[in-house]
């Protein structure tokens, strides 16, 4: 079954650079989650999108914006990388349309980022 | 606010012996609670869902979680752990209506030989 896809898997940046973190949902699924996992951390809620419409922003800095496009895949936009951006970002998906409520993320394998 | 708090950062068990992981949430409205596991270097993978259906869940690999209104809570269990069973768990939480996960802070899990 295919499953949500990102890339790059691996990012190696310097500090004041950017990064652009892209996401494939699962065909079908029409919402996108970012999650952000520091070292050691739990992963932590950054922002979502149903339907190419921004849903939810969780701590999302202001140097962080993203987008769903029209093959809602999504891309999360870094600018002025600070050294505490490394760190490990997930992407999740589901199929919102209809449900109740309950709706089950499928998360990616991530792209781990590291801020020189 | 809503949280999730996992007791214990680390547990270790023994092979074969029970596994105990605990979650609590902290909200009047029950949420829709979920059990996910990490390996090193790798995503999330789901072990088991409630979604206000039974109260004891079966998820992977032999875990399973019984969901407990009055105690507000959603512990995972398995009766004889495997070495391949070392791992991270995080329990999350989930709202109708808000869709986002909030996650516990994680337990890592030990087995020992």
């Amino acid at each position: 079954a295919a499953g949500v896809i990102q890339s790059p898997r691996h990012l190696i940046k310097e500090k004041r650079e950017t990064a652009t973190l892209k996401c494939y949902p699962i065909p079908r699924h029409d919402t996108v989650y970012w999650y952000q996992q520091g070292p050691g951390q739990d992963p932590q809620f950054l922002i979502s999108f149903y339907e190419k419409m921004q849903s939810d922003k969780g701590s999302i800095p202001d140097r962080f914006s993203a987008q769903q496009f029209s093959d809602y895949h999504s891309e999360l936009n870094m600018s002025s990388l600070e050294l505490g951006d490394s760190a490990l970002y997930f992407c999740a998906s589901s199929f919102r349309s209809g449900t109740s409520g309950y709706n089950e993320q499928f998360f990616g394998p991530g792209t781990r980022l590291t801020v020189l | 606010a809503q949280s999730v708090t996992q007791l214990g950062s680390h547990v270790s068990v023994s092979e074969g012996a029970l596994v105990l992981l605990r979650c609590n949430y902290s909200s009047s409205v029950p949420p829709y609670l979920f059990w996910y596991v990490q390996y090193p270097n790798q995503g999330l993978q789901l072990l088991l869902k409630y979604t206000s259906a039974a109260t004891l869940v079966k998820g992977i690999n032999g875990f399973e979680a019984e969901f407990k209104k009055s105690e507000t809570s959603f512990h995972l269990t398995k009766p004889s752990a495997h070495m391949s069973d070392a791992a991270e768990y995080f329990c999350a939480v989930s709202y109708s209506g808000t869709y986002k996960y909030i996650f516990g802070t994680g337990t890592r899990l030990k087995v020992l030989a």
